[in-house]
């Protein structure tokens, strides 16, 4: 089918912590990929992206990259920050109509 | 500024109740789409529409309605054929209808069914 897997969570880790929050997909061809991320009472954020294989997305120090042989696009952060605590959403496209099909979110919980 | 506004932000409703939630947008994006969040499920797609006066369901169309009568607004209705009502939604629009661009999120309606 057409879907895309996240880790489960609640992830909880300690401020510099390093990150990794694995999201797989299954497709027919090549998706764009998406990481969005949501903060406590709001909407969703694009967080980066990658429309190709081979492809790296980074932002905030975030990254991503689009692994066509394993069908992955794994989140990674060297040192994570209190800030960083929200939900995480990895997506994919759907055909041409701009829609996404997401993944069921990681919780990040950033201590001090 | 640009962006996406819903509202309310939160709305209570009985049961056997119709509901209204709006979407505007000033972005001048062509598509809007209508997502449902539950926890532990993700965001579900409940309408989308490409352009002005045509839409598609989505995964979870039942009970809910859609109209697109302008390029920026995008009312969902919850019909009380929806037997599950109570969850978060979110709106979105993009000026990239193919897929490869970027959906900008309004910061979403939480529904309560009492």
């Amino acid at each position: 089918g057409n879907s895309v897997t996240q880790m489960e969570g609640p992830v909880t880790l300690s401020e510099e912590a390093f990150l990794t929050i694995n999201c797989t997909y299954t497709a027919t061809g090549y998706p764009s990929l998406f990481w969005y991320v949501q903060y406590p009472g709001e909407g969703l954020q694009l967080l980066l992206k990658a429309t190709k294989a081979d492809d790296k997305g980074s932002n905030k120090g975030f990254e991503a990259t689009y692994r066509k042989e394993t069908t992955s696009f794994h989140l990674e952060k060297g040192s994570v920050q209190v800030s960083d605590s929200a939900v995480y959403f990895c997506a994919r496209n759907s055909g041409n109509t701009g829609k996404l099909i997401f993944g069921q979110g990681t919780t990040l919980q950033v201590k001090p | 500024d640009g962006g996406i506004t819903q509202s309310p932000k939160y709305l209570f409703r009985k049961e056997g109740q119709n509901v209204t939630l709006s979407c505007e947008q000033n972005l001048n994006h062509d598509a809007m789409y209508w997502y449902r969040q539950d926890p532990g499920q993700g965001l579900r797609l409940i309408y989308y529409s490409q352009i002005v006066n045509d839409f598609q369901k989505g995964d979870i169309a039942e009970g809910y309605s859609v109209s697109r009568e302008k390029k920026e607004s995008f009312p969902l209705t919850v019909t009380s054929a929806q037997k599950n009502p109570t969850a978060f939604y979110l709106c979105a629009s993009t000026a990239d209808r193919e897929g490869t661009g970027e959906l900008f999120f309004g910061e979403g309606s939480r529904l309560t069914v009492l």
